[in-house]
């Protein structure tokens, strides 16, 4: 069935910049989510791009999106200390109806 | 910017009783849902609402679930009988159109005992 998969864990040394990858299967999927986690908070959107689109930059943040492969990325610049926190990648699938399916989250943690 | 407000943030109880989980959606969304996390699990998905019935539902969201809109801003789970692996964050989730993003409340976080 459809998946989205991530690697769990990610370290970075603060200011370096992070990357954070994940690879779907539905090759229908419309829209390709980032959302933030911050420990006991609820899922912040952080950003998104349509499926015929190749990247998308917002201020810190860079999303890469290789259709063919079916991989997203996540870039970080300049990660910060309060960039701490669990990356959920979730696609939109069509054939579902409406609902999303999540990554299992990537728990990045940013070294001083 | 508005947001989807969730009451309570921690709600405990016993097995074998009924709770209800509370959401406000962002006021002018059309489409409403339900997700679960485990802790340290995946977000899962329980079920989606749009024009006062379900659309979609997991196949955790048995009969020992429901869904409601009771009025025209509040969206409801209701778990009868709960069991102690029903004990997670529950997130309420909301959105305009089939192709916008899901925006999030904070969750509920249920804890049976």
């Amino acid at each position: 069935g459809e998946d989205v998969e991530q690697s769990l864990f990610l370290s970075v040394r603060e200011g370096d910049s992070s990357v954070i990858n994940c690879t779907y299967t539905d090759s229908s999927s419309t829209y390709l989510y980032w959302y933030k986690q911050e420990p006991g908070a609820g899922l912040q959107l952080l950003t998104y791009i349509f499926s015929n689109m190749d990247m998308k930059q917002d201020q810190r943040l860079t999303v890469l999106l290789n259709k063919k492969d079916k991989h997203l990325s996540l870039r970080i610049a300049d990660t910060q200390t309060g960039d701490s926190a669990i990356y959920f990648c979730a696609e939109s699938i069509r054939n579902y109806g409406q609902n999303f399916v999540f990554g299992p989250g990537t728990r990045l943690s940013v070294l001083p | 910017e508005p947001e989807v407000t969730q009451t309570p943030s921690h709600q405990v109880t016993q097995m074998g009783q009924e709770v209800i989980l509370r959401c406000v959606p962002i006021s002018n969304h059309l489409y409403f849902y339900w997700y679960r996390q485990i802790l340290g699990q995946k977000v899962e998905f329980l079920v989606s609402f749009y024009n006062n019935e379900i659309s979609e539902k997991s196949e955790i969201f048995d009969d020992q679930f429901s869904v409601e809109r009771p009025d025209g801003s509040n969206f409801t789970l209701k778990i009868r009988s709960t069991k102690l692996e029903d004990s997670a964050m529950y997130f309420c989730a909301s959105r305009d159109n089939r192709d916008s993003p899901l925006h999030f409340g904070n969750g509920t976080r249920l804890t049976v005992t």
